[in-house]
């Protein structure tokens, strides 16, 4: 089968830091990947996406970076605050109405 | 929190019994999912819906039955829950104004005894 996401688990960062998460995919057919946090108890959030015929996308206060290459996407978080604890975990689009979502990396926050 | 409310939040329930968990939204997507939820995977896709009355099998869909009658619903039954079924559920809709981007609800915990 095909992998999907993976993740290093646990991720811990001195607040103010910056944060990297990494996700690898194995499907080079996939053409949009999305960024989700979820919070504890709670339902995935939506934190940013990138298409396929892109590279880098900024929001704020997070980078997404997407390397077709290696199959490889990061979410880069700046100025890591403790309200960004959180599981995060990326999802692909290998087109049609389905996503792949991994495990997730777990991200710590130390004050 | 794109209008997606999931109802109940936490339910209990025996082996063998039906379970019909529901996923309203407020804003008309056309598309609407389920997935489960599980310690060492990702989000599963369990069925998901293209309009009312339009409905397609997902990953994870042995056990579940769903339907949409109307735009704002989609029901998730579990015609006898198993103990594999416990899990947390989360709905989705794929918004019409962004493309494929997918928002959840904040998701049903259901324990099967």
């Amino acid at each position: 089968g095909e992998s999907v996401g993976l993740h290093l688990p646990t991720l811990s960062v001195q607040e103010g830091d910056n944060s990297i998460i990494n996700c690898a995919y194995s499907n080079s057919a996939s053409d949009y990947f999305i960024w989700y946090k979820q919070e504890s108890g709670k339902g995935p959030q939506f934190i940013i996406d990138i298409r396929s015929n892109m590279d880098k996308r900024q929001g704020q206060r997070v980078t997404v970076l997407l390397n077709k290459t290696v199959k490889h996407l990061s979410l880069q978080i700046a100025a890591t605050q403790p309200g960004d604890s959180a599981v995060y975990f990326c999802a692909e689009n290998r087109g049609g109405n389905q996503f792949y979502f991994g495990t997730g990396t777990s991200l710590t926050v130390i004050p | 929190d794109a209008g997606i409310t999931q109802s109940p939040r936490h339910k209990v329930t025996e082996t063998g019994t039906p379970v019909t968990l529901r996923c309203h939204q407020t804003e008309n997507h056309r598309y609407m999912y389920w997935y489960r939820q599980d310690p060492g995977h990702g989000l599963r896709l369990i069925h998901y819906s293209y309009g009312v009355k339009d409905t397609d099998k997902g990953e994870v869909s042995d056990g579940y039955s769903v339907s949409r009658s109307k735009t704002e619903d989609f029901l998730l039954t579990l015609e006898s829950a198993t103990s594999s079924q416990t899990s947390v559920y989360f709905c989705a809709i794929r918004s019409d104004r962004e493309g494929e981007t997918q928002y959840f609800g904040p998701g049903t915990r259901l324990l099967v005894l």
